[in-house]
């Protein structure tokens, strides 16, 4: 399978602990996509990279998140001293070059902060 | 800022019955996904529609952007209990990069 993959597909964290979850694209695919998206409601942007540099971050993304793709390929999002408002599905989206609108979504990974 | 919304909310319909949904926007579009989203699943990509007044058909699914390209519809034809899901649709205007979702229609299909 090529698609977009993303690990772990399900989280289950404490309150003030740290969480990282990994993304990876499409092969060939310049562009990662990193949304949020909580229980009825339409995923929202949180960041943007092409190839290993992040050029768009949403006011959604506080300081608390971090995300990174060192080497064009991978991404991982981390977030720090996670808080129950973080409790939601992460999605990686990634698209190519030739049509950079059409983005193709993994499967998820969902958080859930006790 | 663009409001895009997406209506109905929720439609629950019987196997084999047609159904429309709608997306719309006071803004133009450079182009256009809808997805279908599955419990606990990332989006799927359906169809990408660029022109205004385009119509695509995915089988049983007819897509079409309308003229201006602020808005778009989604037909199903003699829908069935696997077409059930959350349908979203998310435009892009070109200089943006991310694609900015509506809230989706819940669409359950009863056997």
């Amino acid at each position: 399978d090529t698609g977009v993959s993303q690990d772990p597909r399900h989280k289950i964290t404490k309150r003030g602990q740290n969480v990282t979850f990994r993304c990876d694209p499409i092969s060939e695919h310049n562009r990662l996509y990193w949304y949020r998206q909580t229980l009825g409601q339409g995923p929202e942007f949180l960041t943007y990279f092409q190839n290993e540099a992040q050029l768009e971050k949403s006011r959604l993304l506080s300081d608390r998140f971090s995300a990174e793709r060192p080497k064009g390929s991978f991404s991982t999002l981390e977030i720090q001293r996670t808080e129950q408002g973080d409790s939601a599905m992460y999605l990686c989206a990634s698209s190519s070059r030739v049509s950079p609108e059409t983005q193709y979504f993994g499967p998820g990974t969902r958080l859930l902060v006790l | 800022t663009q409001l895009l919304e997406q209506s109905p909310q929720f439609l629950s319909i019987q196997e084999g019955e047609n159904l429309t949904v709608y997306c719309n926007s006071s803004s133009v579009f450079s182009s256009l996904q809808w997805y279908r989203q599955e419990p606990g699943e990332g989006p799927v990509l359906l169809v990408t529609v660029v022109t205004g007044g385009e119509v695509k058909k995915l089988k049983r699914l007819t897509f079409q952007f309308g003229d201006a390209r602020k808005d778009s519809s989604l037909h199903i034809t003699a829908a069935q209990p696997g077409d059930t899901g959350l349908y979203l649709c998310a435009p892009s205007s070109g200089s943006a990069r991310q694609l900015t979702f509506g809230s989706g229609t819940q669409l359950t299909v009863l056997p």
